[in-house]
């Protein structure tokens, strides 16, 4: 099972908007409604940010969200904080019945 | 609070075996799906495997399938990870993770341990 594309950076500025996008095949992305997002600071562990797409867990900021076209996730960060500036990790349930994550963004907030 | 607690990493020699353990607190561990995802140094997030609740339902990435294997003591509240067969590229952080159910299952992590390191090397 290969991995799912994300762009390597992505870059803001403070109250900006960036996405970020994630492609993967009919047999993952495009098959399910069941994309996931995570964020992990530098020697953190992950939080997971959005799931199911498009839906924020309790305590999650509005500012970040979800959605999907055809084999393409995406995930939106509006009003850019400094503190958003991480790692960010897209995945996705396929049909082997396995998880595959995306390689990986780095965001930096300018 | 949920506390998910890693041990049994080390560093070993390809081809040995190695056990991971997570411990879990302030959850119903019975009733929860856990999950294994590693972190090579500098490198991305992979899943590794997920076990559900009851242990009936088992699910392994390609990359370790056949040498590592997921099990649970419910009595216990610990999961566990065991890697037979290990390469220099198995090499990582392992969390532990618990699998948040929603309409696609359980498979979203919201809960993680801080992990257990493994090193494989000669």
């Amino acid at each position: 099972q290969s991995g799912l594309t994300q762009p390597a950076s992505v870059s803001g500025s403070p109250g900006q908007s960036i996405t970020i996008s994630c492609t993967g095949t009919s047999s993952d992305i495009g098959g399910y409604k069941y994309v996931s997002w995570y964020q992990q600071h530098p020697g953190k562990v992950p939080k997971l940010m959005i799931y199911d797409v498009s839906n924020r867990p309790s305590g999650i900021s509005n500012r970040f969200s979800g959605s999907k076209s055809g084999n393409t996730a995406s995930l939106t960060i509006s009003g850019l904080q400094a503190e958003d500036e991480a790692d960010y990790y897209c995945s996705s349930f396929t049909s082997s019945y396995t998880l595959v994550f995306g390689g990986g963004t780095k965001l930096t907030v300018l | 609070q949920v506390d998910l607690v890693e041990s049994g990493g080390g560093v070993v020699q390809p081809g040995r075996s190695l056990r991971l353990s997570c411990a879990a607190s302030g959850i119903i561990f019975s009733n929860n799906v856990f999950h294994w995802v590693r972190q090579a140094p500098g490198m991305g997030l992979e899943w590794v495997a997920g076990m559900s609740s009851d242990g009936r339902h088992i699910y392994y990435a390609d990359s370790v399938r056949g040498r590592f294997t997921i099990s649970r003591d419910n009595s216990k509240s610990t999961l566990y990870l065991q890697m037979n067969s290990l390469r220099a590229e198995d090499t990582a952080l392992y969390y532990c993770a618990r699998g948040y159910c929603s309409g696609g299952g359980c498979w979203n992590f919201d809960y993680w341990g801080q992990g257990a390191l493994v090193t494989v090397s000669s």
